[in-house]
């Protein structure tokens, strides 16, 4: 069975701090990859996508990037936090479509929350 | 505009009461996929169904039960006999021609013993 793991659970940093957070999914190949972040009590914002190793969309602009140095990595990054960008960071997975029917279901990793302070 | 309106924010309810969480949504797209997540207090979206706009036969598994009406654009999730475990917030996406999902904004539901 496939699963989708994140780290680290929580993090507090100061401003203008690096970030890395790290999703690693297990039990599958070639999988699409997705982050998202929830502010609190508010909904999910795709941050970024990618299809495939070195291919990442970008969604929303901000001072956020994304890698994916393997099939089944896909790291979140930043050189310097601000405070909004404290936040519930999900990664998420989906089969990668062959074909032309519709988008896979995805399924999410436990999160992590992050707090700039 | 693709777009997912849950209008209900917070519900509150005592064990054992029926309670439907609304979902609307707004696409051009002929073809689209509705999905409903329920997001604990441990912050998982744990994912419950996906349905495609070309099958409008209701679901039932368990306690959960969805009314999807494309005439109303509305995919509405309801719970039976809800529990304490039920607490929650539960969101309603929609997906069209791409992967991407677009949330609702979600609505908390307190299952009050």
């Amino acid at each position: 069975s496939q699963t989708i793991h994140q780290w680290p659970a929580t993090l507090v940093q100061p401003v203008g701090s690096p970030l890395s957070l790290e999703c690693t999914v297990e039990g599958t190949s070639n999988p699409n990859l997705y982050w998202y972040r929830q502010a609190a009590g508010r909904g999910l914002q795709l941050l970024f996508y990618s299809v495939g190793i070195g291919q990442i969309s970008s969604e929303v602009p901000q001072n956020l990037s994304a890698s994916r140095p393997q099939d089944r990595q896909f790291i979140l990054s930043s050189k310097k936090l601000l405070l909004s960008d404290s936040g519930f960071y999900l990664c998420a997975w989906s089969v990668r479509r062959t074909s032309r029917r519709g988008p896979d279901t995805q399924y999410f990793g436990p999160g992590t929350r992050l707090t700039v302070l | 505009a693709q777009k997912v309106t849950q209008a209900q924010t917070e519900i509150s309810v005592v064990e054992k009461e029926d309670v439907t969480l609304d979902c609307v949504y707004e696409t051009r797209d002929t073809t689209y996929y509705l999905f409903w997540y329920k997001q604990p207090p441990s912050g998982e979206l744990v994912f419950l169904i996906r349905r495609n706009s070309f099958d409008e036969q209701n679901e039932i598994s368990g306690r959960y039960s969805w009314n999807f009406q494309k005439s109303t654009s509305s995919f509405n999730f309801t719970i039976t006999a809800s529990q304490v475990v039920d607490s929650a917030v539960y969101f309603c996406a929609l997906s069209y021609n791409t992967d991407k999902l677009i949330f609702g904004t979600g609505t908390r539901l307190q299952v009050f013993p």
